[in-house]
């Protein structure tokens, strides 16, 4: 199994522009998650799905949008890229909800910069 | 708001030594606790999830003190591959989310 796999690994952004940051995972799990980490801060929730076709916001939504086509796939989405979303972004995974103290997995990170 | 609080370190402990650290989080309903591994530059990985008993992998003891909102993390017999930043996980309760503390670096010296 590849597990969690993000790309691309680094991008520069020039501000107003756009890109999709892609995730996969191959372990069929229903939970799929999308995080910024700012340096020497927490990684923040962006947006999270429990399934195929089902979204919802986390603590830090605004200038990013998501979507859920398939199980496997979990696209983030920047539009008109501003300074303020440079960060690492992580995807991770996992098979049962936190709430069953279930292991997320996540991916080796997006490194993004947005000059 | 809600909060996760660590001290960011570093600590700097000899190898071999026993090593702990807390963790306070300000929401009553937090309902789950982890403590999660993160080695620079790299991704996040699930270190042990805290039990409300208590819990013990090899080396790792962790617990939670529901009363007093905090939940530690205790590290015997240090090795220098102990060094990476432990990130203190904790679930609000009723959500799907996880909220992080920003993390303790820990160093491991020979």
């Amino acid at each position: 199994n590849a597990g969690v796999t993000q790309t691309p690994k680094f991008r520069i952004l020039k501000i107003g522009q756009s890109m999709t940051l892609q995730c996969a995972q191959d372990m069929n799990h229903n939970y799929m998650y999308w995080y910024r980490q700012d340096p020497g801060m927490g990684l923040k929730l962006i947006y999270y799905s429990v399934g195929a076709g089902i979204t919802d916001k986390g603590e830090v939504p605004n200038g990013y949008n998501v979507s859920r086509s398939t199980t496997e796939d979990f696209p983030l989405r920047l539009e008109l890229a501003a300074p303020s979303q440079t960060s690492v972004y992580f995807c991770a995974s996992s098979y049962l909800p936190p709430r069953w103290l279930n292991e997320q997995f996540f991916g080796p990170g997006t490194r993004l910069t947005v000059l | 708001r809600k909060e996760v609080e660590q001290d960011p370190g570093p600590f700097n402990v000899p190898e071999g030594a026993t090593v702990a650290f807390n963790c306070t989080y300000s929401n009553s309903a937090s309902q789950s606790f982890f403590w999660y591994r993160q080695d620079c530059r790299k991704e996040p990985k699930l270190l042990m999830s805290v039990y409300s008993s208590g819990n013990e992998d090899g080396r790792f003891t962790a617990q939670l003190n529901r009363a007093s909102q905090y939940i530690s993390l205790l590290i015997r017999d240090s090795k220098l591959s102990d060094s990476a930043t432990y990130l203190c996980v904790v679930r609000e309760g009723g959500a799907d989310g996880l909220t992080f503390g920003k993390g303790t670096h820990l160093i491991i010296q020979p």
